[in-house]
């Protein structure tokens, strides 16, 4: 158990449609990274927070948005979603921001399905 | 900006047998390496890393990998390999002030 919690674990919607994708990161931990792995484009990075703000972004969509909570938890939003965004949806989180701080601690993922 | 490369992407091996699994990298600063785990339906773990100091890092599970600065690589290699070492590995560098990329991943497949 890695300590990083993912809630749902399933998700299937329609086209079009909004979702919320839930990350708890392990205790202690003030980073928390989304990464979106599928078949076609394998792991990419999505967003970094760091104790409420924003560190780095990646490939993420402008349909996409994320943000970290006081309480450290993090929300990835997906709107608009098109038949392309279905992905497992990782969450990660580590103490700090660099590789001195690793390493990054991932949790079980939600599988989003967009049918 | 760092890059990851896995050179096999799927890697049969039978119980027992020794396996390596290949990662090469670019990066024109010094680079941290890490390789990650991923078993069916789970997330990532760390196997093993290196941040600095002796070029071999012991691992996890039996797992050991060696920091090449010459041949820009980082290969995983186990002695003997089990039925539960199925899964698929990922290599991933990062370089200070940037973000974690990972290799397209290695599918590790251990037939008895």
């Amino acid at each position: 158990d890695s300590g990083v919690t993912q809630t749902p674990k399933h998700l299937i919607t329609a086209t079009g449609q909004r979702v919320t994708l839930r990350c708890s990161p392990r205790s202690g931990d003030l980073s928390v990274y989304w990464y979106q792995q599928s078949l076609d484009q394998g792991l990419q990075f999505l967003i970094q927070y760091y104790n409420g703000e924003e560190r780095a972004k990646g490939n993420i969509l402008e349909r996409f948005s994320a943000q970290q909570f006081p309480d450290l938890h993090s929300e990835l939003n997906l709107s608009s979603l098109e038949l392309g965004d279905s992905a497992l949806y990782f969450c990660a989180s580590s103490v700090g921001q660099g590789p001195e701080n690793s390493p990054l601690h991932f949790g079980n993922g939600t599988r989003l399905t967009v049918t | 900006a760092q890059s990851v490369t896995q050179l096999d992407s799927q890697v049969p091996v039978f119980e027992e047998a020794p396996v390596e699994l290949r990662c090469n990298y670019s990066s024109s600063v010094s680079v941290y390496l890490f390789w990650y785990v991923q078993y069916p339906n789970q997330g990532l773990q760390l196997l093993l890393k290196y941040l600095s100091g002796s070029t071999l890092v012991k691992g996890i599970n039996g797992f050991e990998a060696e920091f090449n600065k010459s041949q820009t690589s980082f290969h995983l290699r186990k002695p003997s390999v089990h039925i539960s070492d199925t899964a698929e590995y990922f290599c991933a560098a990062q370089t200070s002030g940037s973000r974690l990329t990972f290799g397209e991943g290695t599918q590790l497949t251990v037939n008895p």
